[in-house]
């Protein structure tokens, strides 16, 4: 059974660099076609796709904010940690952290329960 | 704004059958599959439908999708209350080399 679970602060102030992890079980990323990745919602908006790390290190960005992201593995544990610098209050948003099958570019089968990340002074 | 349009909105009654429609470009939908999700209120996104009209185990079959050239639809049939939630499409977009949303739409059963 795969389980995902987004940890982090609740809150973060304006300029500030919001750092979040993903720990996950039930599946290797080294396994190919395997990725993970982040999703997030602001409230009242649609989902949006941040960012995508495969098995292969492999990293996908989302063109709008790829000069503030930064997704890595932590290979002392099963973490994925995602790095947004420079937030803004448009940053907030329940933030996912999502697994990505092995077959299907877009095919996010497992979902963590997300975390509501508020970006204010 | 997003890649994949989507309505905002769709309603029906129950027993109905709707129609949810995804409209993309060559650069995504025209290559690639579509992609599904439904999301309940206070609850994560699920995985509805993948490579267009593929169920994933435990999805009933009341719900089914398609593909056509750049768009792609959900059809849900014999409508029930706990089919209210919003709907996304998503694809890879080749171009922007990344994954594209639509901008959701809310399904109301009346």
């Amino acid at each position: 059974q795969i389980t995902l679970k987004e940890s982090g602060p609740s809150l973060v102030r304006p300029t500030q660099t919001l750092t979040l992890a993903c720990s996950f079980s039930g599946f290797s990323l080294t396994t190919s076609g395997v990725g993970v990745g982040w999703i997030r919602q602001p409230p009242g908006k649609a989902l949006e796709w941040l960012a995508l790390l495969y098995w292969n290190n492999d990293q996908r960005y989302s063109p709008g904010l790829k000069t503030r992201l930064t997704i890595a593995k932590d290979n002392s544990r099963n973490q994925v940690v995602l790095t947004m610098t420079n937030v803004d209050p448009v940053d907030t948003a329940t933030y996912y952290c999502v697994h990505k099958a092995a077959v299907g570019a877009a095919m996010f089968d497992s979902w963590g329960q997300g975390i509501l990340v508020t970006v204010s002074s | 704004q997003s890649v994949l349009t989507q309505p905002p909105s769709a309603s029906m009654t129950p027993g109905q059958r709707v129609t949810i429609s995804c409209s993309g470009s060559s650069s995504n939908i025209g290559r690639n599959s579509v992609v599904w999700y439904q999301h309940l209120p206070g609850t994560a996104p699920k995985l509805l439908m993948y490579a267009n009209n593929q169920r994933p185990s435990g999805v009933p079959d009341r719900f089914s999708g398609s593909k056509s050239a750049t768009s792609a639809s959900l059809a849900i049939s014999g409508l029930q209350s706990d089919d209210e939630a919003d709907y996304y499409c998503a694809a890879w977009d080749d171009s922007l080399k990344a994954v594209v949303f639509g901008g959701g739409t809310k399904l109301t059963v009346l």
